[in-house]
């Protein structure tokens, strides 16, 4: 399968625990994104990568969240302190210098 | 505010029934507009891109087409296994990110 991978799958985690996310895109790819979706909503732009540098981040990307992409190969996506907000899907998508983005399967977050 | 809408919510057709989802912008500069389809539990999957207005784009049942304000998904005699949620999302900087809609959720019985 040479499509975009998310690890985990789904994963639950008690409200002040901290949670590492993993995507690693399709390999020529070297645009990553991270979105985030709730029920019913479209996905919501969090940050990106062109390589290994990250380029932009939204304002929904507040101090507890982190994301790396250390040789613009597989990214993690970090979030601290968890709250209950936090429950969402988390997507990753990886493109190359044009914008159509491919998704990956996405983590499914509980927060409790 | 950059914003992207779409119409309706949901969706629901008898198998056969042809329709169209709406998907209306208003950002500056539009650089692309993307559908994608989105079945429950998994992440979208790409559609089309549009680039400019009259621009038009098909596969299968789906025909997909572009104004200055706003993008049409039709859907001819569709079949239950084209229900899922649509999603409509524009690319309007120099940046990567996509804005989506809320999405349409279709929903076609046999």
């Amino acid at each position: 399968d040479t499509g975009v991978s998310q690890d985990p799958r789904h994963k639950i985690t008690k409200r002040g625990q901290n949670v590492t996310f993993r995507c690693d895109p399709i390999s020529e790819h070297n645009r990553l994104y991270w979105y985030r979706q709730t029920l019913g909503q479209g996905p919501e732009f969090l940050t990106y990568f062109q390589n290994e540098a990250q380029l932009e981040k939204s304002r929904l990307l507040s101090d507890r969240f982190s994301a790396e992409r250390p040789k613009g190969s597989f990214s993690t996506l970090e979030i601290q302190r968890t709250e209950q907000g936090d429950s969402a899907m988390y997507l990753c998508a990886s493109s190359l210098s044009v914008p159509e983005q491919y998704f990956g399967p996405g983590t499914r977050l509980t927060v409790t | 505010e950059d914003q992207v809408t779409q119409s309706p919510e949901a969706l629901r057709l008898q198998e056969g029934e042809s329709s169209s989802l709406n998907c209306s912008y208003t950002v500056s500069g539009l650089r692309g507009l993307f559908w994608y389809r989105q079945d429950p539990g998994k992440g979208p999957e790409f559609l089309f891109t549009l680039y400019s207005a009259g621009e038009e784009k098909e596969k299968e049942r789906l025909k997909a087409t572009l104004t200055k304000k706003e993008s049409f998904l039709h859907i001819t005699a569709p079949k239950p296994e084209d229900s899922a949620t649509y999603l409509c999302a524009v690319h309007y900087n120099q940046g990567g990110k996509l804005i989506f809609g809320q999405g349409t959720e279709l929903s076609v019985k046999p």
